[in-house]
Formats: structure tokens, C-alpha cells, sequence
């Protein structure tokens, strides 16, 4: 199964600013795809990430807080703009394989 | 959307086998996972089942569906303390995950 690189695997920022996690996929994946998981909860998806096209945002999440780039079919970046206390969560990155959807390990963010 | 539910905790003695059931609505769904996370850590793939089959073996692992009901469960055998985790149930259908808000197995001397 494909193998997913997530960096930084945590992190604390200060409100207000911007921090940008990058998934790199040890094959070519056509779909990758970016959760959060808020304390406690189960996973939510945040938009769906192909290469040379604009992400597909999921409902409740938009372009200008959370841009996605997908330059090629081995990576993705996600960047967690103007952040505040409440995007603090895990974000998880994803690949979709034939043999199912691997994840990266996780980017714990805490925002202060 | 989809929906997909399961129990929030499963407390089960070292050496027995722990059933973790899970309920999903989209008729549509072709692949059905369940995941294990530990604390800390990431989603770990842990089997799958396609939605034509009703059950599927792998070691320890044995995934039984339901599709006339919707029903998902992951019975693992001879549970051992490294089994403590959260387990996810997914669905997917469109080529996106839905998630169920896991279930809390802890695993008991």
C-alpha cells in the first residue's frame, strides 16, 4: 500500500497566522484528500485535492482559510490560514490505492 | 449525506474476542473499512471488505457484513493489550470516506 509523508507532525502557532503541512506519497495517486479531526471526534473532510485542477471543498470549509496545492501525483500541501484556538485539531492527509485509502500520520496543530 | 454509526466503547478481557459493530446508510457504498488509531498516531488500514462480499478473514480479523441492513462488525480474536485503540468504520461511495466517530476499545488484564 502506498506510504504517506506528513510534516510537521506537530506544531503551536501564534492566532493569526498561517501554517502550511505537506503530504508526500510514495507512489502516483490520482486523489488525495485532507481531514480534520477536532479533539475527541471522528474525522472530517475538509476537500479533495487532484492534480491540475482547483480542490473540492467540502461543505462548512472554504478556498481562502484552508488552500490546497496539488503540483504533481506525489503531493499536496494544505495551509491553515488566519489561524485561531478553534483550528486546533489534527489534520490528516490521504491517498486512495486499489487497496484502499492510506493515511499520513498527522499534523497535531495547537493554536495560541 | 452519509451516516454512519457506531457504539463509543468497548471494554473486553485480555484474551477474548471483541465485537465492534457499526451501522451505515448509504446504499450505495463499495468499499467498507475499519481503521485503528492509537493515541498519538495516525489511521492505520487495518481490512476492508467490498460490498458484494459478506464476510472477509485475515489473521485475527474477521469483517462481517449485513448489506440488507447496513451492518459492518470487526471481531478480532484473542484480544491482546496492544488492541487498545480507537477503531473507525468508514464507508465509501463517490470516492470519499465517511467516518464513524470511532469506537474506544480498552482491553483489560
Amino acid at each position: 500500500s502506498a506510504v504517506i509523508s506528513q510534516k510537521p507532525s506537530r506544531d503551536i502557532c501564534q492566532r493569526g497566522t498561517s501554517l502550511t503541512i505537506q503530504c508526500q506519497v510514495d507512489s502516483q495517486v490520482t486523489m488525495m484528500f485532507w481531514y480534520r479531526q477536532q479533539p475527541g471526534q471522528s474525522l472530517t473532510l475538509i476537500a479533495t485535492a487532484n492534480q491540475g485542477s482547483e480542490a473540492t471543498y467540502e461543505s462548512g470549509f472554504v478556498i481562502d482559510k484552508f488552500p490546497i496545492s496539488r503540483p504533481n501525483l506525489t503531493f499536496s500541501t494544505l495551509t491553515v490560514s488566519n489561524m485561531s484556538p478553534e483550528d486546533s485539531s489534527i489534520y490528516l492527509c490521504s491517498a486512495s490505492k486499489a487497496e484502499g485509502y492510506t493515511f499520513g500520520s498527522g499534523t497535531r496543530l495547537t493554536v495560541v | 449525506g452519509e451516516d454512519v454509526e457506531q457504539s463509543l466503547f468497548l471494554s473486553v478481557r485480555e484474551g477474548d474476542s471483541s465485537v465492534i459493530n457499526c451501522t451505515y446508510t448509504d446504499s450505495s457504498s463499495t468499499y467498507l473499512y475499519w481503521y485503528k488509531q492509537e493515541p498519538g498516531a495516525g489511521l492505520q488500514l487495518l481490512t476492508y471488505i467490498f460490498s458484494n462480499m459478506d464476510m472477509k478473514q485475515d489473521q485475527r480479523l474477521t469483517v462481517l457484513l449485513n448489506k440488507k441492513d447496513k451492518h459492518l462488525s470487526l471481531r478480532i480474536a484473542d484480544t491482546q493489550t496492544g488492541d487498545s485503540a480507537i477503531y473507525f468504520c468508514a464507508e465509501s461511495s463517490d470516492y470519499k470516506l465517511s467516518f464513524g466517530a470511532g469506537t474506544t476499545v480498552t482491553v483489560r488484564a
